[in-house]
């Protein structure tokens, strides 16, 4: 079975600091990776996608099939980026599609 | 993207009460809803996929007859806890899958709370 790890509950950072939340997963196809933000109080929202190689918010992820991980990464945290991340994965089998979740990193960046 | 509903936000029930929560995908035809549960600070539980006109698909260890999903239209699933209890408490989200990519689109979440 497919499975997302986390390994991070809280990662606690300065601003203008690096930061780097780390995402293994399991599974012996090729997955369809996400990371999706949740701010407070806010719903859970689409953060990237690793099929589009996109950088949002100043958040890039690059999918290594070697370590099987989806690290997110961005070089200089902001205040505003403090939320609940989860990294994702979804497949298709037998037509169904079925989406994993990891149990999320609270970040916290602090002035 | 896709505008995903949800009502009510929240509710409060006795505990042997049944409590119908409300999914509407508003700008999309979605054949497929998914309803997750989420605990304080942790993850996303995946109960359900929800199948517009047949039987909804339900995760391991998940009780059928105690969470009844109907999805009768393309734009409405709804998640029936049937008989609650204290234990049921939670946040119950839930989402459509949109796109290309299998990327989902969530609905703000329902805080059930069962006295």
């Amino acid at each position: 079975a497919q499975r997302v790890t986390q390994p991070e509950k809280l990662l606690s950072v300065f601003k203008g600091a690096p930061v780097e939340l780390k995402c293994n997963y399991s599974y012996s196809g090729s997955p369809e990776l996400f990371w999706y933000v949740q701010y407070s109080r806010q719903r859970l929202q689409l953060l990237l996608r690793h099929i589009s190689r996109e950088s949002i918010k100043g958040f890039t992820a690059d999918l290594n099939k070697g370590e099987t991980s989806f690290h997110l990464k961005k070089p200089f945290a902001q205040e505003e980026d403090s939320a609940m991340y989860y990294c994702a994965l979804s497949l298709t089998s037998g037509g169904s599609y079925i989406p994993t979740f990891g149990r999320g990193t609270s970040l916290i960046v602090h002035p | 993207g896709a505008v995903v509903s949800q009502h009510p936000s929240r509710v409060i029930c006795k505990s042997g009460t049944s409590v119908k929560i409300e999914c509407r995908s508003l700008d999309f035809q979605a054949t497929t809803m998914f309803w997750y549960r989420q605990f304080p600070k942790q993850s996303l539980m995946l109960m359900a996929t929800s199948n517009e006109g047949s039987k909804a698909t339900y995760e391991q260890g998940v009780e059928k007859d105690k969470f009844l999903i109907n999805h009768a239209s393309l734009t409405l699933s709804t998640l029936t806890v049937t008989s609650a209890h204290p234990e049921d408490s939670s946040f119950y989200i839930c989402s459509i899958r949109y796109g290309g990519f299998g990327e989902q689109f969530f609905g703000p979440g329902t805080r059930l709370t069962v006295l």
